[in-house]
């Protein structure tokens, strides 16, 4: 299996832009995240789907951000208009089923700089 | 506020030593998993031990967890070079019944092994 795939690796964008950032999780997986990661915040969980529907999207910071899961193969997550405050390393990760017991598995990550 | 927190934030060792880390929690736990991360790259899961384990061992690592005293700790036996990454503990303290999806991260341990 491929793993969790993420793209793109590195965006850099100017401030008022659109930023979409992609996941594909892995195949089977019916849970998934996506989290910022920030050297002052640590990781943060955004946005949680199981089976293709948000369950969680309290750890969305703004009305700016919001994300999408059309099918079970598929995620993005845009954000509108970003801010130099986004900047970040965004991850998307999926797991088996739901519960802390299932472990997740990460991609590689989206690195977003805003300037 | 965190609920999982490493100690030491930075560790610097020699090829061949162990390392420990060490992570503390502040409310009851299911479960408490540890991750790690390379310089780039999306985090790996390690292991995961549950609240009624006291230690579990996969290869070169073994994990405690004291619930009494609400920590654990993540020991690298024969440390080598590529142990080199920021190691995190994850827990899902804290969570409400309908919320036993959600994992907190510490701000990890950079972990630095010289050859």
């Amino acid at each position: 299996d491929a793993g969790v795939i993420q793209s793109p690796r590195h965006e850099v964008t100017e401030m008022g832009q659109e930023v979409t950032l992609r996941c594909k999780p892995i195949s089977g997986h019916n849970s998934l995240f996506w989290y910022r990661q920030t050297m002052m915040r640590g990781l943060e969980l955004l946005i949680y789907f199981n089976n293709n529907v948000p369950i969680d999207d309290s750890g969305m910071p703004e009305d700016r951000f919001s994300a999408k899961m059309p099918n079970a193969s598929f995620s993005t997550l845009k954000i509108q208009p970003s801010e130099p405050r986004d900047s970040a390393v965004y991850f998307c990760a999926s797991s088996l089923g739901q519960g802390t017991w299932y472990e997740q598995y990460f991609g590689p990550g989206t690195r977003l700089t805003v300037t | 506020s965190q609920q999982g927190e490493e100690d030491p934030q930075a560790l610097s060792i020699q090829e061949g030593e162990n390392a420990t880390m060490n992570c503390s929690y502040k409310t009851s736990i299911n479960n408490l998993q540890w991750y790690r991360q390379n310089s780039g790259r999306g985090l790996v899961h390690l292991i995961l031990i549950r609240s009624n384990e006291r230690e579990k061992h996969s290869g070169r690592l073994r994990v405690t967890l004291d619930t009494s005293k609400k920590s654990s700790s993540l020991l690298i036996t024969a440390s080598r070079a590529a142990d080199t990454a920021s190691y995190f503990c994850a827990t899902d303290a804290g969570n409400s019944g309908g919320s036993n999806y959600k994992l907190t991260f510490g701000k990890g341990t950079l972990l630095t092994v010289n050859p």
